[in-house]
């Protein structure tokens, strides 16, 4: 199954609501994980099961979607919320990343 | 709080086997499931391969059968093995531990460990 994660590259700035779309190649139900990775760092899991907030993670962050069409939000970005954002489908082998998009600062 | 920590070799020459361990501490490997993951430099991340508790293993394809996972409980460790390893898998390993809720999701990651494969 192939994520596709466009755009590549995402410019926001402090305060803003972004949406960073995610689109699966066939249906996953809401098998589906979205994980946030700054640079030299290992990825932080954010989402699981498509729309719930992992323990820990700020109620900005937030996700939608089923099937094939998925969104992650961040309402309010601050400054660390720059970094690149992967979802990852949990539906079927062998387990795929989409490639990613990177959040910037405008 | 759980954490894990990749070991192993740093360069591998080519067509030799890299071997890496993850070391767990603060849960035990006989829950859940246990993964890695790698990530050339500037690129996306893959999906190598599932062990869970049982020993039973999911690997990706695309390694041909390269690849084998495996648990040492006496130790709480897992361990990941890549033969014939080609300038192709250099890249950042993780390791990383799953829980089940709509699929296997890595919740805790290992910092990850750079190998590189060079004559």
């Amino acid at each position: 199954i192939q994520l596709t994660q466009s755009p590549s590259f995402l410019s926001a700035s402090v305060g803003d609501r972004v949406t960073i779309p995610c689109r699966a190649s066939q249906a996953i139900s809401n098998y589906l994980a979205w994980y946030q990775q700054k640079p030299g760092k290992a990825p932080k899991l954010l989402i699981y099961g498509a729309t719930t907030l992992q323990s820990g993670v700020p109620s900005r962050f937030s996700a939608s979607g089923s099937g094939t069409e998925f969104t992650l939000t961040i309402t309010s970005l601050q400054p660390e919320d720059f970094a690149t954002y992967y979802c990852q489908q949990l539906y079927s082998y062998p387990i795929t990343f989409g490639q990613g998009t990177r959040l910037e600062i405008k | 709080q759980v954490q894990l920590q990749e070991s192993g070799p740093g360069l591998v020459r080519p067509s030799q086997t890299l071997s890496l361990t993850c070391s767990v501490s603060g849960d035990s490997i006989m829950s859940g499931a246990w993964s890695w993951i790698r990530q050339p430099a500037g690129r996306g991340l893959e999906w190598i391969g599932r062990i869970y508790t049982n020993g039973l293993t999911n690997y990706n394809p695309s390694f041909e059968s390269r690849v084998s996972l495996s648990l040492d409980t006496s130790r709480n460790q897992f361990s990941l093995k890549v033969n014939f390893v080609t300038a192709a898998d250099t890249a950042v390993y993780y390791c990383a531990r799953e829980e089940f809720d709509s699929g296997w999701y890595a919740d805790s990651w290992g910092q990850g460990t750079l190998v590189s494969v060079s004559s």
